[in-house]
């Protein structure tokens, strides 16, 4: 399996510039994950789906961001207008569906890592 | 609130020695815990968990206590190497009103971990 891939590996934007992120989970796993790392608050989870269906979005910063799952093999995070405090690395994880606690476990891509000048 | 806390923002180990990170949680809710290791450019792969039902959890050189009445449990890597070198990032999990819910992270601000040759 190829794992979690996000693209791009590097965004460079302008502020006021629209942005999108892209996320393919591992084929099978149910639930998808968006995370934001930045140095002031680490880790944080923005938003994240379940079949394909948003379940939990009060990580989201501000109505400037947005994301859609609109099939199982496919996700995207949008940002509009851009700002400079949007400057972070963006990460996508995936997980499989179960009742057992391992599926808890969460795998990771490489991240995108955005730069608002 | 932070509910997951790494203290040490960094840590360095001699080669060959025993390398211990530290992660204090405050929701007596969690019921799974999780390491997980961050090289550079990378996202962050899973190294090992343990459930609430257990107190330790051992794979290869990695081991992990948990400690329930102290809220805390520890990453014990043991012999140390240099290729060990990397960001170290606790997460804790629980079940929730819904299983949609069970399936979040909350992690910690993590650990850099340097093993010197």
């Amino acid at each position: 399996d190829a794992g979690v891939i996000q693209s791009p590996r590097h965004e460079v934007t302008e502020m006021g510039q629209e942005v999108t992120l892209r996320c393919k989970p591992i084929s099978g796993h149910d639930y998808l994950f968006w995370y934001r790392q930045t140095m002031m608050r680490g880790l944080e989870l923005l938003i994240y789906f379940n079949n394909n269906v948003p379940i939990d979005d009060s990580g989201m910063p501000e109505d400037r961001f947005s994301a859609k799952m609109p099939n199982a093999s496919f996700s995207t995070l949008k940002i509009q207008p851009s700002e400079p405090r949007d400057s972070a690395v963006y990460f996508c994880a995936s997980s499989p569906l179960g009742s057992s606690q391992s599926k808890n476990i969460q795998y990771f891509g490489a991240g995108t890592r955005l730069s608002v000048l | 609130d932070q509910q997951v806390k790494q203290n040490s923002p960094s840590l360095s180990v001699q080669e060959g020695r025993i390398s211990i990170l530290n992660c204090d949680y405050t929701n007596s809710m969690f019921d799974y815990f999780l390491w997980y290791k961050k090289y550079p450019a990378e996202g962050p792969t899973f190294l090992i968990s343990i459930s609430s039902i257990k107190d330790k959890n051992e794979d290869g050189r990695f081991t992990v206590f948990l400690n329930k009445s102290a809220k805390h449990l520890s990453l014990h890597i043991v012999p140390s190497q240099p290729g060990d070198s990397a960001v170290y990032f606790c997460a804790a999990s629980w079940a929730g009103i819904s299983s949609g819910s069970a399936r979040q992270l909350t992690f910690g601000s993590g650990t850099q971990l340097t093993v010197l040759p």
